[in-house]
């Protein structure tokens, strides 16, 4: 069966950096996309980017460009996402899921990583 | 970008109830919308895609529909299991989520 294992909780000092994991297992890694998307405390979801794992291409949400870095290793089925100069406002439910480009829905998900950004 | 709406932001139901959610777009995006259920502590489920394409296991309670601008997802029977927050997402330009609805008991 298809899972995603994401990285465990973080705690991160404002302007520090952050990377969560996401490993898949259950399927063929490179075979389709993989998506992060966050979700603030009381906020909607929030779409960051994606990575082509079979391409290794990248597409990023304009309010992260700059910020944010998607990268996969297909050897361990793992894609990572990276964010940079952490802000308090950063704190969030970090997920990954995998993407289906037939449909272009999001049909599996990461358990979720919460990152907190504290001083 | 394109910025999506929904309405209402919340509804209260009771068990059989018909509910509908509206969503819509600032710009046409066809019919490339999915809508999501989350409920606290368990992650995102896709339920619709496509405006009207029931994902698989999804009960067939839940429908959508719509093109263009404007989308509805349709809960035909409210079942305890079906409180929850539901959002849509277009996949049209980017991959944006609208706000949210948030369906509880009556």
């Amino acid at each position: 069966q298809v899972q995603l294992v994401q990285s465990g909780a973080e705690v991160k000092k404002p302007g520090a950096s952050v990377k969560v994991s996401c490993k898949a297992s259950g399927y063929t890694f490179s075979t389709y996309g993989m998506h992060w998307v966050r979700q603030a405390p009381g906020q909607s979801l929030e779409w960051m980017g994606w990575i082509n794992a079979g391409h290794d291409s990248t597409r990023y949400s304009q309010k992260f460009q700059g910020r944010v870095t998607i990268t996969r290793d297909t050897s361990a089925s793992t894609a990572y996402m990276e964010l940079s100069s952490l802000r308090s406002e950063d704190t969030a439910v970090y997920y990954c899921a995998r993407y289906m480009v037939p449909t272009r829905g999001f049909d599996y998900w990461g358990q979720g990583t919460l990152v907190t950004v504290s001083s | 970008d394109i910025q999506m709406t929904q309405s209402p932001s919340s509804l209260s139901a009771s068990v059989g109830d018909r509910v509908t959610i509206t969503c819509r777009a600032s710009q046409s995006i066809s019919t490339y919308l999915n809508w999501y259920q989350h409920k606290p502590g368990i992650v995102p489920k896709l339920l619709i895609y496509g405006a009207s394409g029931l994902q698989s296991g999804v009960p067939s309670r839940f429908s959508g529909s719509g093109s263009g601008t404007d989308f509805t997802l349709t809960i035909s029977s409210l079942q305890p299991e079906d409180f929850a927050t539901y959002y849509c997402q277009q996949t049209y330009s980017s991959f944006t989520f609208g706000p949210g609805t948030k369906v509880d008991i009556k």
